[in-house]
């Protein structure tokens, strides 16, 4: 079964830095999709990016961005010039068939 | 707007009293499921409905019923609630299930005493 493992419970970041969430995964597929989610506090589940795993280029939202490694099965986030905004949860997920599997989250903190 | 409501947003209850936990979209998608949302754990699927005909049992269905009676609405059925379903829990809906683009409810924030 694919697993997706977070191993940042919390990260903290300084305003207009950048900082970098971890996410790796656990698969025998060879083609995939690869997202991270956001969950402010008001709970809403909001799509920050998504990575099809064919494309060996690495997805890039705005200030947001992947550090897409497969063979490591590594699927960083980098959030740039961070914003208060930022301040969330970030969950990674993975799809498998017909259903999202998801990590634990990592609570980021922005500091001004 | 386009959106996934649920209803309701919030829910205390006691042991054993039925409840269910609406959820609806105008989006016309064919797929929808439900997570529920547990520290530490992330979101786990309870059930999926692919369409009106097929509905199947996610990772942790023990406790929960669903019916896909009409494309909009997919509501969860908790027959006997027990303190270890107190959790937050999520409606989603898609166009089809390659989830390529997943849109999410805002939530009902669930407490079994």
């Amino acid at each position: 079964a694919q697993t997706v493992t977070q191993s940042q419970p919390e990260m903290s970041v300084q305003e207009a830095e950048t900082v970098t969430l971890s996410c790796t995964y656990d698969t025998s597929e060879s083609d995939y999709y690869l997202f991270w989610y956001k969950q402010p506090p008001s709970r809403q589940m909001i799509l920050v990016i998504r990575q099809e795993a064919y494309k060996q280029q690495n997805a890039t939202e705005n200030r947001f961005s992947v550090n897409f490694q497969k063979a490591a099965k590594s699927f960083s986030l980098k959030i740039s010039d961070s914003q208060l905004g930022d301040a969330a949860m970030y969950f990674c997920a993975y799809r498998s068939v017909i259903k999202l599997v998801f990590g634990a989250g990592t609570i980021l903190r922005v500091k001004s | 707007e386009a959106q996934v409501t649920q209803n309701p947003r919030y829910l205390i209850t006691v042991t054993g009293k039925k409840l269910t936990v609406t959820c609806s979209q105008n989006m016309n998608h064919e797929y929808m499921s439900w997570y529920r949302q547990d520290p530490g754990l992330g979101l786990r699927q309870i059930y999926y409905s692919m369409n009106v005909e097929v509905t199947d049992k996610g990772d942790v269905p023990e406790g929960y019923k669903v019916s896909r009676k009409e494309k909009r609405n997919f509501p969860l059925i908790l027959e006997s609630p027990s303190p270890n379903q107190t959790s937050l829990y999520f409606c989603a809906s898609s166009i089809t299930g390659t989830l390529l683009e997943q849109y999410f409810g805002p939530g009902t924030r669930l407490t079994v005493t």
